[in-house]
């Protein structure tokens, strides 16, 4: 079965340090993207980052790194020098080519500590 | 260009009401969605539309019907609303293999409570 695991509920991080949070997934799709969301408190969710399973390289974005390792299946997101507005709910999210729907993990609440 | 645009943003139903939740999106997409956010939940697909016309069950389906009425609109209706219908719904919509990576374009959300 098609599955994404965040084990963090909840993360406490000091303003300006590096985070990484975690998401493993579980798919037998050869071909296969992998998403990271933010959703702040007031509620949108705001796409951060993107990684295709065939993709050779790490994803980047700004401040954002997607740590991909195929064969552990898991899909880190890393945000460097973290930021007060950093603090919201963040979702790993993944969609299996061979059909439209995509699934979410729980999600894990970041908090920036000044 | 508005993106995803979802109408209402908040809605208060007594138990056993109807309504329905409407969406739209003008990026051409051909796939659309619909979730439920709980505490602690995530997001849970209720519903989705690979293309005008199909419409498939998600995870949690129970207690909502879908129409795909054309390419841009995609509508979430409670027929008999129940306090566990309670929740933050979202629509979204991708086009896959645009651009080689398939974003969703997610809606602000309706808030919907259940009395």
């Amino acid at each position: 079965a098609q599955k994404i695991t965040q084990t963090q509920p909840g993360m406490f991080v000091q303003e300006k340090e590096a985070v990484t949070l975690d998401c493993t997934y579980d798919t037998s799709d050869p071909s296969y993207g992998l998403f990271w969301y933010k959703q702040p408190s007031s509620g949108e969710m705001i796409f951060l980052i993107y990684q295709g399973s065939y993709d050779q390289q790490n994803a980047t974005e700004g401040r954002y790194s997607l740590n991909f390792q195929k064969a552990r299946k898991s899909a880190n997101l890393v945000i460097s020098a973290s930021q007060l507005g950093d603090s919201a709910m963040y979702f790993c999210a993944m969609f299996p080519n061979r059909d439209d729907k995509i699934i979410f993990g729980k999600g894990t609440r970041l908090h920036i500590l000044p | 260009n508005a993106g995803v645009t979802q109408t209402p943003k908040f809605q208060v139903l007594k138990t056993g009401q109807s309504m329905t939740l409407q969406c739209a999106q003008d990026m051409n997409h051909n796939s659309m969605y619909w979730y439920r956010q709980d505490p602690g939940m995530g997001l849970r697909l209720i519903y989705y539309s690979a293309s005008e016309g199909t419409t498939d069950k998600g995870e949690v389906p129970n207690g909502y019907n879908v129409s795909r009425l054309n390419k841009r609109e995609f509508s979430l209706r409670l027929e008999s609303a129940a306090p566990s219908q309670t929740s933050v719904y979202f629509c979204a919509s991708t086009s896959p293999g645009l651009a080689g990576r398939n974003e969703q374009f997610f809606g602000p959300g309706t808030r919907l409570t259940v009395l």
